[in-house]
């Protein structure tokens, strides 16, 4: 069946490090893939999502590509904040339109230090 | 506007108790779901809703468990004869359609089995 497997974490950085979290899925069809973000004492957010191969999802500067060649899906951030610190989950819905459950990866949990 | 709400946020239970918990969708979204969060997890599909109708149930780990949505909008998750393992966060997830594939997430509920 579909699966998600996401870096084991937690990940310790240094404010203004540079960020890699690794998603790699395996899905059948051409699932639409999403990062989502739940920060400490809240519920999960939408942190970013591509429909299709080569798409580049973006936000609060934040990135993911949708690699289908190498079924991957790896969240980067050129520079993390304090602010940054939060649980990422890596997800994919299995079809694009009509889709139904979300299946996610385990989670990574982010501390930045100042 | 307002978002997916959950009451109650936090819920203890003997076991063997039964418990109710409650998901307000946002207004006019058409699909809902339910997920269970173990600790230290990823979220995990339970069951999904279409107005009314419920088209997937697999996700649902016994027949102690029972989901129902009777007017397309408020959605109740029922667990009965409660068991230690049942004691989880659940997330209460909607989409506005069937054709737009980001689900928008509710703060959960934590459930605590004693």
């Amino acid at each position: 069946g579909d699966s998600v497997t996401q870096m084991e974490g937690p990940v310790t950085l240094s404010e203004e490090a540079f960020l890699t979290i690794n998603c790699t899925y395996t899905a059948t069809g051409y699932p639409s893939l999403f990062w989502y973000v739940q920060y400490p004492g809240e519920g999960l957010q939408l942190l970013l999502k591509a429909t299709k191969a080569d798409d580049k999802g973006s936000n609060k500067g934040f990135e993911a590509t949708y690699r289908k060649e190498t079924t991957s899906f790896h969240l980067e951030k050129g520079s993390v904040q304090v602010s940054d610190s939060a649980v990422y989950f890596c997800a994919l819905s299995p079809t694009q339109g009509g889709s139904e459950k979300l299946v996610f990866g385990k989670g990574t949990k982010l501390t930045v230090n100042p | 506007g307002a978002g997916v709400s959950q009451s109650p946020r936090y819920k203890v239970a003997k076991r063997g108790q039964d418990v109710a918990l409650r998901c307000d969708p946002i207004s006019g979204h058409v699909s809902l779901f339910w997920y269970q969060q173990a600790l230290g997890q990823g979220p995990e599909f339970l069951t999904y809703f279409q107005n009314e109708a419920q088209l997937d149930k697999s996700g649902l780990p016994s027949d102690r468990f029972f989901a129902e949505r009777p007017e397309g909008s408020v959605s109740t998750l029922k667990i009965q004869r409660t068991q230690q393992e049942d004691s989880a966060v659940y997330l209460c997830a909607s989409r506005p359609g069937f054709s737009y594939n980001e689900q928008f997430f509710g703060p959960g509920t934590r459930l605590t089995v004693l």
